[in-house]
């Protein structure tokens, strides 16, 4: 069974401050790891896919970077903001379909 | 770009009835739409992948007769929840994944059903 694992479950953190988060994943059967930010009450909006060991993408104030060799990656978020405020989930992707992490829950208190 | 909608938002019913969800890609179309399940503080679960034209693929657990998906178009898959039952209360969330760009999901809203 495929287990993708994230933490913390939940974070709070002031608006200015940075932070991040992890995402592991099995290392064997890789394919692509996805990051997705849920908003409530809205579709899950994809960040970043990432493929290569190394990779590390940003947009923005979020960057993500990866670890196919140890099974794992990590989203940072510089100065964040109330509008962060969302679910974070990651997806590893083997082949079609994804396996997701439970969420990380950012609270970004002003 | 890349909007998929979901209907209902809301659903509340009877034990017994019957209920069905609407994906739709809005602005493209999908070769392929993903059927997950979420409950309270659980992952989202893949219940099935459904190919435009052909039979759904059902996860391991997940009733097909129980859970009816249909996909006959390219921008529209349905799920038949049939003879819901308290157990069947979840949170319904359906992906697409469009022609061009195989390999990436883009999610529609979700759907909250809770049986009586």
């Amino acid at each position: 069974i495929l287990n993708v694992e994230q933490s913390p479950q939940s974070l709070h953190v002031q608006e200015g401050d940075s932070t991040n988060f992890t995402c592991s994943f099995p290392s064997s059967n890789f394919y692509a790891l996805h990051w997705y930010r849920w908003e409530t009450a809205k579709s899950p909006e994809a960040l970043f896919v990432m493929t290569l060991n190394g990779d590390e993408k940003k947009k923005g104030r979020i960057s993500a970077t990866l670890n196919t060799k140890e099974g794992y990656s990590y989203l940072y978020i510089k100065g964040s903001q109330p509008e962060d405020s969302a679910t974070y989930l990651c997806a590893f992707n083997y082949g079609q379909n994804f396996v997701f992490g439970p969420g990380t829950r950012l609270s970004v208190l002003p | 770009g890349a909007v998929v909608s979901q209907h209902p938002s809301w659903v509340i019913c009877k034990s017994g009835t019957s209920v069905k969800i609407e994906c739709r890609s809005l602005d493209f179309q999908a070769t392929t739409m993903f059927w997950y399940r979420q409950f309270p503080k659980q992952s989202l679960m893949l219940m099935a992948t459904s190919n435009e034209g052909s039979k759904a693929t059902y996860e391991q657990g997940v009733e097909k007769d129980k859970f009816l998906i249909n996909h006959a178009s390219l921008t529209l898959s349905t799920l038949t929840v049939t003879s819901a039952h308290p157990e069947d209360s979840s949170f319904y969330i359906c992906s697409a994944s469009p022609l061009v760009q195989a390999e990436t999901q883009y999610f529609g809203p979700g759907t909250r059903l809770l049986v009586l």
